[in-house]
């Protein structure tokens, strides 16, 4: 079983739509939870990054984690189609912060 | 500014044979670190250098695989004996520092190996 479970997709929805991407995992140690998102050919960015559990907005994007669920979610309001990206789940731990553990990405595309 | 930088951009060799991947880190970053990213993959960990000493190693996969960065700044990771495995997207990110998961990696576009 991987440490990070993250469904591939690929998610296809209209523009403006509300977007629910999520992850579950298995390791307790985790502390840290991140998103990323990656366009074609390019490294990932950061988008939201959250330390234990709560909820985090910036702007569109919703962070949420649920440590005793072990269960993270991002949401996505007004999508726009330059949304449209693969989103990475990841996590680290206190005690090793810097070595973060990826999901495995989903896919999504918002259509016009 | 300038990000972090990779070249080369896409290398193809044959199986057994040496590659060098190179990455140029942001200005003034201490921490840099290795991924590699298979296709429908997330990026695994490999290895980070916090100044110029490898503070985890612990994902390389095996000996074949060695990265050095000997000044502190440009890092190389260097493959031996190329496998078909070992195509993949080589990533470089690199932070102001290491050890704080709050401190944001900064990727390159990373380096697209192909082993025939």
């Amino acid at each position: 079983q991987k440490e990070v479970e993250q469904d591939p997709g690929p998610l296809s929805v209209p523009e403006g739509a509300i977007v629910s991407l999520n992850c579950t995992y298995s390791n307790s140690a985790f502390q840290y939870f991140m998103w990323y998102r990656q366009y074609s050919r390019k490294g990932p960015e950061l988008l939201m990054y959250t330390y234990s559990s709560g909820n985090k907005e910036d702007g569109r994007f919703t962070a949420q984690v649920d440590k005793s669920s072990k269960y993270i979610s991002l949401f996505i309001r007004d999508s726009q189609p330059s949304d449209s990206a693969t989103y990475l789940c990841a996590m680290a731990g206190y005690s090793s912060a810097s070595k973060i553990i990826f999901g495995s990405g989903t896919r999504l595309s918002i259509r016009p | 500014g300038a990000g972090v930088s990779q070249t080369p951009s896409n290398k193809v060799t044959e199986k057994g044979k040496y590659v060098e991947l190179r990455c140029d880190p942001i200005s003034g970053h201490t921490a840099l670190y290795w991924y590699r990213q298979s296709l429908g993959q997330g990026p695994e960990f490999l290895i980070y250098f916090q100044g110029t000493g490898a503070a985890d190693d612990s994902g390389l996969p095996n000996d074949r695989f060695f990265a050095v960065r000997p000044e502190g700044s440009v890092s190389t990771l260097k493959i031996q004996r190329t496998e078909r495995g070992d195509s993949a997207v080589y990533l470089c990110a690199s932070s102001l520092q290491a050890g704080v998961a709050r401190e944001t990696q900064y990727f390159g576009p990373g380096t697209r190996l192909l082993v025939l």
